[in-house]
This record gives structure tokens, sequence and C-alpha cells, in this order.
């Protein structure tokens, strides 16, 4: 199961935001990789990558988002947010079958 | 650029069928998986499964295992979801995403998604 909080965020413009996702089990594979992929869904919109195995950036996200965390508990920070950061944000891991979804968190300004 | 295309929108009754095609391009098709995702109207994202688009292995969610088909045609690249005797509960927007072709890691790039409404 994963957890993330909070499940609303109101954000100021230019100031920076942190989602936490933990999980009831560590997301170590057996491959010694940890797969917790943070996704961003606006509305309308399917959900969109923006950082896998943790830290990992996708082509064309901007910098100011990233990922931490190890073993059971991670963090999605966003850096000076911006309007257009606004949306749903979920973790997944995809370590354990099935793969699942944290509830997600609505990022609001 | 990579991308996936997905069906139309199904309006179906309880205990109908339903099938959704997945058709990507940009990309080595046979070298991925495509997992299927389902959001129901205002809630989170569910995983149903996954398939191998090179060797046709599957794998299920217990909550629709049993109900639904995965496949895939390598020579057009796309896949398809076929979820049998619908229920009300599966009313939802379902999502193809290209996967890893081990099943593990999780998702990459999504469809836009096909709108599924089961009402009598």
């Amino acid at each position: 199961v994963l957890t993330q909080s909070p499940l609303n965020l109101p954000v100021t413009l230019g100031q920076s935001a942190s989602i936490s996702c933990t999980s009831s089990q560590s997301l170590v594979h057996s491959d010694g990789k940890i797969y917790l992929n943070w996704f961003v869904q606006r509305p309308g919109q399917a959900p969109r990558r923006l950082i896998y195995k943790v830290s990992a950036r996708d082509s064309g996200v901007s910098g100011r988002f990233s990922g931490s965390g190890s073993d059971t508990d991670f963090t999605l920070k966003v850096s000076s947010v911006e309007a257009d950061d606004v949306g749903v944000y979920y973790c997944m891991q995809g370590t354990h079958w099935p793969p699942t979804f944290g509830q997600g968190t609505k990022v609001e300004i | 650029q990579i991308q996936l295309a997905q069906s139309g929108a199904e309006w179906k009754q309880p205990g109908a069928s339903v099938r959704i095609s997945c058709k990507a391009s940009g990309y080595i098709f046979g070298n991925f998986g495509v997992a299927w995702v389902r959001q129901a109207p205002g809630q989170g994202l569910e995983w149903l499964g996954w398939i191998s688009a090179s060797t046709g292995d599957s794998k299920f969610s217990q909550t629709v295992q049993g109900r639904v088909t995965f496949t895939t045609e390598t020579s057009t690249a796309t896949a398809y979801m076929d979820l049998r005797s619908l229920k009300l509960s599966d009313s939802a927007t379902y999502f193809c995403a290209r996967a890893s072709s081990s099943a593990v890691g999780g998702v990459s790039i999504w469809g836009p998604g096909t709108r599924v409404t089961v009402s009598s």
C-alpha cells in the first residue's frame, strides 16, 4: 500500500512544495533497484510520468521537479511552483506485483 | 515521437463486453509491454494488468481476473483489452501505457484514455 500526504496541497506561486509517499513494505527489488515513479495528471488528461526509479527525471521534465527517498519513504519536491504545475500527483510502485498507486495529491494554487 | 492512440468512447449495458484498442507508434512495439490502468470518475488510478508485446504473456489484477483478456498484434503494433460481463462499477476511463518487457518497473508513456460507460 502506498500512502500519500497531504491529499490536498494549496501552494503559492514561486514557493516550494513537497509530497510524501510511504510504502507499507520495502520497494527495493531483488535486482537492487527501487521502482518508484511519480506522475502528474492534469484535468481531462492522461497521467504523465515525471520521475522514475526514485529520482530520475523523464526527458522534457523541468529541473524544478526532483525525487528522493529510499526503501519505504519517498518525496517529490517541486521548487518555484508555477501555475502550470496544478494537477493531481500520484506515486506508483513497480517493484511488487501488482503495481500500485498512491491515492493522489491535488495541488492547487 | 512515442505515442499511444486508443479507440473511442463506448457505451455498454451490464453483462455486455467491450474491446479497447491501443495502437503504438514511435518505438519498437515488441521490445516493451503494455499495461492497462483504469480510473473511475473522480477517483484514482487502478492497475488492471500487463501483457508482453513479444511473448503475449499476461498478468492480471485480482479485480478483473477471469473477466479480462489482453492481446497484442505485433504486425500493427496494437494492443487490445477485452472486458466481459460488464458491471456498473466498470464505468471508467481506461488507459493503456507502455510498460517494460518484464512487468517490473511501471509505465512511461500513456494513451489518452477510452471512456467506458456501463448503464442500463
